[in-house]
């Protein structure tokens, strides 16, 4: 089945270190995001990337990073500069709407 | 920038009872979608609507497009326990090549 995997599901952080988060698509769709998800609230962009080697920040980038170096794969970097990165994190691809992976739980101890 | 507000952000309801989310958006959408997330999940696509005015029914679920493409509505009739959950619309702009997500509506269901 075609879908969105996101490794892993759980993971925690020490303060002053940078974590990949990873993001893997089968669906062959050209544009990718990540959100971010605090509890009880919304969706917040962070970055996306509407074609492989090119991508745009969103609304919350900054203490994030992101590379697009193949259509498949998308990975996040939460670097030491995010000072608040605990929250739920989701990797989407854009086909005929968004299909989402089932998140990364991001814990700093 | 584009911002989209939906109400209410809580809904509690009894099982049978109808339930409304609306969504306003700051600028004209090229689309709006929606999505239900179960709690402790992902969201979930459930519909896209396009036109202008456009009505589109899935079982007790009826979504509405206003006719200036900025509004939209979700409507549940007659609600079920396995409806709980939190409803997100998502307006797309075809230019910025991404959607903005309402906070979304979280309904709960007294059996």
């Amino acid at each position: 089945d075609g879908g969105i995997t996101q490794s892993p599901k759980y993971l925690f952080r020490k303060e002053g270190q940078n974590v990949t988060l990873s993001c893997e698509q089968n669906l062959n769709h050209d544009a990718m995001y990540w959100y971010r998800q605090d509890p009880g609230q919304g969706l917040r962009l962070i970055y996306y990337s509407q074609i492989v080697n090119d991508f745009q920040k969103g609304d919350i980038a900054e203490g994030y990073s992101v590379s697009r170096e193949k259509k498949e794969s998308f990975p996040l970097t939460v670097t030491s500069a995010q000072k608040n990165p605990t929250a739920f994190y989701l990797c989407a691809s854009m086909g005929y709407g968004y299909t989402f992976g089932s998140g990364t739980r991001l814990t700093v101890v | 920038g584009q911002q989209v507000m939906q109400i209410p952000q809580y809904q509690h309801v009894q099982e049978g009872e109808d339930f409304t989310t609306y969504c306003n958006s700051s600028t004209t959408l090229s689309n709006i979608q929606w999505y239900k997330q179960r709690p402790g999940g992902h969201p979930v696509f459930l519909i896209q609507l396009v036109k202008s005015g456009e009505v589109k029914k899935q079982k007790r679920l009826t979504f509405q497009f206003g006719e200036a493409k900025k509004n939209s509505s979700l409507h549940i009739t007659a609600t079920q326990t396995t409806d709980v959950g939190t409803y997100f619309c998502a307006g797309y702009n075809t230019n910025a090549g991404k959607s903005t997500f309402g906070d979304g509506t979280t309904l709960t269901v007294k059996p």
